[in-house]
Formats: C-alpha cells, sequence, structure tokens
C-alpha cells in the first residue's frame, strides 16, 4: 500500500542551528501536509503544497515539495526553543492522509 | 472554545471491558476522521465521516472497533472486549470539504488517551 517515509527519526541541535526534515511516498501525491505537534499535544496543521515544485515559506520555515510530487521536506532556520516537537507531513489521498512516522527536534542544552 | 473537543481525556479499563470515546467537531466542519496514535508514531487512520455516512474504515481495524457520527455532528468510536494493544491516544479530527486539489487542512481535537490494564 501507499506509505510515506519520513526521515530522520530525530534530530538534536543546538539552538540558532538549523534543522530538516524529509519525506517520501512510495506513490505520487495529490499534495502533501506538514503538521507540528508539542510534546503531549496534539497535531496543529501548518502548511499544504499542491504543485509540483512549490516552495512556500513561513517566517523561518521553508517547506518544498519534489518536482515529481513524490517527496517534501521542512527546513527550519536558527531553530529555537519554540520550535521543539515532532513535525509530520501527510501525503494526501483521496480523503485519507497517510502520515509519516515524524521527526522529532531536540534542542541540546 | 470552537475548536474539536474530545471526552474524555483519560480512560483507563481493564482487557475485556468495552469503551466509548466521544468527539465535536468544529461545528460547520461536514468531514470527521478518527486517528489512533501510539507513543513515538504518526497518526494511524481508522476511519472517516462525511456528514452522517461512513465513507471509509482502515482495513486494519479490526471488528471489535464501530464507529457512528447519526446526525452528522458529534460522533463516538467504541471499542469491544478491549486488549492491551489497544493503548493508544485517539484522536480525532474534522474538515471543511472544499473544492479544488488536494485535501482538506484537518483540525485535530486534544484526544483521548486509553490505557488497558
Amino acid at each position: 500500500g501507499q506509505q510515506v517515509m519520513q526521515i530522520p527519526q530525530y534530530q538534536h541541535v543546538q539552538e540558532g542551528e538549523d534543522f530538516t526534515t524529509y519525506c517520501n511516498s512510495s506513490t505520487t501525491l495529490s499534495n502533501i501536509q506538514w503538521y507540528k505537534q508539542r510534546p503531549g499535544g496534539h497535531p496543529v496543521f501548518l502548511i499544504q503544497l499542491v504543485k509540483s515544485g512549490e516552495v512556500k515559506k513561513q517566517k523561518r520555515l521553508t517547506f518544498q515539495f519534489g518536482e515529481a510530487k513524490k517527496n517534501s521536506s521542512l527546513h527550519i532556520t536558527a531553530t529555537q526553543t519554540t520550535d521543539v516537537g515532532t513535525y509530520f507531513c501527510a501525503g494526501g489521498g483521496n480523503y485519507q492522509l497517510i502520515w509519516g512516522a515524524g521527526t522529532k527536534l531536540i534542542i541540546k542544552p | 472554545d470552537t475548536g474539536v473537543s474530545q471526552d474524555p481525556r483519560h480512560k483507563i479499563t481493564k482487557r475485556g471491558q468495552n469503551v466509548t470515546f466521544r468527539c465535536d467537531p468544529i461545528s460547520e466542519h461536514n468531514r470527521l476522521y478518527w486517528y489512533r496514535q501510539t507513543l513515538g508514531q504518526g497518526p494511524e487512520f481508522l476511519t472517516y465521516f462525511q456528514n452522517e455516512a461512513q465513507l471509509e474504515k482502515s482495513r486494519l481495524l479490526s471488528d471489535r472497533f464501530s464507529a457512528e457520527r447519526p446526525k452528522g455532528s458529534f460522533s463516538t468510536l467504541e471499542i469491544q472486549r478491549t486488549e492491551q494493544g489497544d493503548s493508544a491516544m485517539y484522536l480525532c479530527a474534522s474538515s471543511l470539504e472544499t473544492s479544488g486539489v488536494g485535501t482538506d487542512t484537518q483540525y485535530f481535537g486534544p484526544g483521548t488517551r486509553l490505557t488497558v490494564l
């Protein structure tokens, strides 16, 4: 069946360093969505990408959708403590979202 | 609060008991989803409603699980004869059907954490 692989599982960074998470789908996606889940919280929608090669920015966050619409990335510049959490990608099917396993952003003390 | 709400927030039960969870979506949203999430994993799709109709159900969902959305507003998820493997966070999400390409933005509730002893 359709799968979305997300790497890495964890990323430890010093505050101020950059963070990147990658998603790859086994099939072409109609769209990809990104969510953030804070520790103890629930997923919160960040953004949706629909077009091939699309790039969107939200302040320090940059989201990309691959040309083949099978991969996506999220890059955070100059991480802050408020960025801590798990970032999930979710590929769009008909009505169902296929979720990656998430990348946990951990700020080193 | 006009977001998605879920009740209860926590449930502890003994193996073999039945449990029922409730989800109240954002009022104007016509789509409602149930997910299960275990530690370190992304949400796993369980089932989906458009208004009162249950349109999709995961093949992974055993017959012990049933969901309803009788009036197209709130929904319930029942698990019969609970097993320890059912311990997880059960998330509900809702969305408003939109036209055009892509899947709707889903808004999640706080979840119900189930512990089966």
